[in-house]
């Protein structure tokens, strides 16, 4: 299993990024998937999950701002990041749910910095 | 929202004691689950459904508890154990973790 997260970088409060997690080694379209964040120095901060048949679920702090979608056919989870805020800075991971229902395989991160 | 509160915050531990690390959700839940995270990489399982040990995990590792009171022991503190460890809970949406325990070696 392996989970690899693209797209990071810096970005002006209120502009738009999209961040890609490709996955390899297991039935992608099979499971469901979470993004996961952690600010600088801080815990882990769950962000979004999206189900094998594509249902949704966010926190509240990114509802209306964030979008989590996936392409199956490219074995790719996507994270659309607008209206950005200082605040949303930090390492964004994405983790498969695994069949315990848990987060049970994490990518290294892509680190998104929201400063101007 | 299920709060769930970690202590202690910090500890240190030396080469072979025992280490019991505590999680106390601000409600009722059914299940623990345990990460480990070292330096900048990114968690680790190391238990789930309160008790079972993941895939690799060393068996000095255990997990215990139930209702709004779970802990994760070490049973004898090694060098690579050092590291931050999370208690998250999966019983009700949003899913919320723990503010972490930063356990050192001594």
């Amino acid at each position: 299993v392996q989970l690899v997260e693209s797209g990071g970088g810096l970005v002006q409060p209120g502009k738009s990024l999209k961040l890609s997690c490709s996955a390899s080694g297991f039935t992608f379209s099979s499971y469901g998937m979470h993004w996961i964040r952690q600010a600088p120095g801080k815990g882990l901060d769950w962000v979004a999950y999206i189900s094998s048949s594509s249902g949704t679920v966010y926190a509240d702090a990114v509802k209306g701002r964030f979008t989590i979608s996936r392409d199956n056919a490219k074995n790719t989870l996507y994270l659309q990041l607008n209206s950005l805020k200082s605040e949303d800075t930090a390492i964004y991971y994405c983790a498969r749910r695994g069949g315990r229902g848990v987060m049970d395989a994490w990518g290294q991160g892509a680190s998104v910095t929201v400063s101007s | 929202e299920i709060v769930l509160t970690q202590s202690p915050t910090t500890m240190a531990a030396s080469p072979g004691e025992k280490v019991t690390l505590t999680c106390l959700a601000s409600s009722s839940v059914n299940y623990m689950y345990w990460y480990q995270q070292k330096s900048s990489a990114s968690p680790k399982l190391l238990i789930y459904y309160t008790s079972s040990l993941a895939s690799g995990v060393p068996d000095r590792f255990s997990g215990s508890g139930s209702g709004t009171s779970y802990s994760l022991t070490i049973s004898s503190m090694e060098a690579e154990d050092a590291a931050i460890y999370y208690c998250l809970q999966l019983t009700s949406t949003p899913p919320t973790f723990g503010s972490g325990t930063k356990l050192e070696i001594k």
